[in-house]
């Protein structure tokens, strides 16, 4: 069974950036046919793809949010990561990981931008 | 961007009675591959989404089988045989039939 971790800071300051890493565990990141996404939610709203990215590094960003985005794979320690530049407040969220078939979801992360 | 309208937004049901939830496409969701990549997943209060039926119709694994997907093209249903006191929380509907992928808004299932 497929699990996912995600790490990161629970609290970022306006204008920096928003740094979160996923961990694959009971499967590789580099499997066939696999792709790994991050999705949000804001606080009592809905949710909200951010992007995806294959193990080749392929990306595919959601539009609105594609100038400040960046997603890597790590294949050596068999995770994904998250950057998200000049956070304003309108970024605070939930945010989650999932694998790209959206079966399997980490625990979630509620990310506050405030000074 | 494709975008999906879930109706209703609300849904109050009785325990034991039938429930369901229409999610529509702004346009057809039928890959190039033949398939349909639609997807609904289910929230509970304080927890990460969690998918119930993908392709349409298909239950994922471990899924009671009172949770069921059908429909084509554009319209699309999930129905909830007999409510149980567990199935409270947020429905969205989902495509990844093109990038950007996208959500519907939301139905709440509330007793």
């Amino acid at each position: 069974q497929v699990q996912l971790q995600q790490s990161g800071p629970g609290l970022v300051k306006p204008s920096e950036t928003l740094s979160l890493t996923c961990t694959v565990s009971g499967g590789s990141i580099s499997s066939s046919s696999s792709h790994w996404g991050w999705i949000r939610q804001p606080p009592g709203k809905g949710l909200e793809w951010i992007g995806t990215i294959y193990p080749s590094g392929t990306t595919h960003y959601n539009p609105s949010l594609k100038s400040r985005v960046t997603m890597s794979v790590d294949t050596s320690k068999n995770e994904f990561s998250l950057k998200l530049t000049s956070v304003t407040a309108a970024d605070t969220a939930v945010f989650y990981c999932a694998s790209g078939d959206i079966r399997f979801w980490g625990q979630g992360i509620l990310v506050t931008v405030s000074s | 961007d494709i975008v999906l309208t879930q109706t209703p937004l609300s849904s109050p049901v009785t325990l034991g009675q039938p429930a369901s939830i229409s999610c529509r496409s702004s346009q057809s969701l039928v890959h190039s591959d033949g398939n349909t990549y639609l997807s609904w997943l289910q929230q509970r209060p304080g927890q990460p989404p969690r998918l119930l039926i993908y392709t349409i119709s298909n239950r994922f694994s471990g899924v009671p089988d009172r949770f069921s997907g059908s429909g084509a093209g554009t319209d699309f249903t999930l129905r909830i045989n007999r409510v149980e006191a567990e199935d409270v929380g947020v429905y969205y509907c989902m495509q990844s039939t093109e990038f950007p992928l996208t959500f519907g808004g939301g139905t709440k299932v509330e007793i």
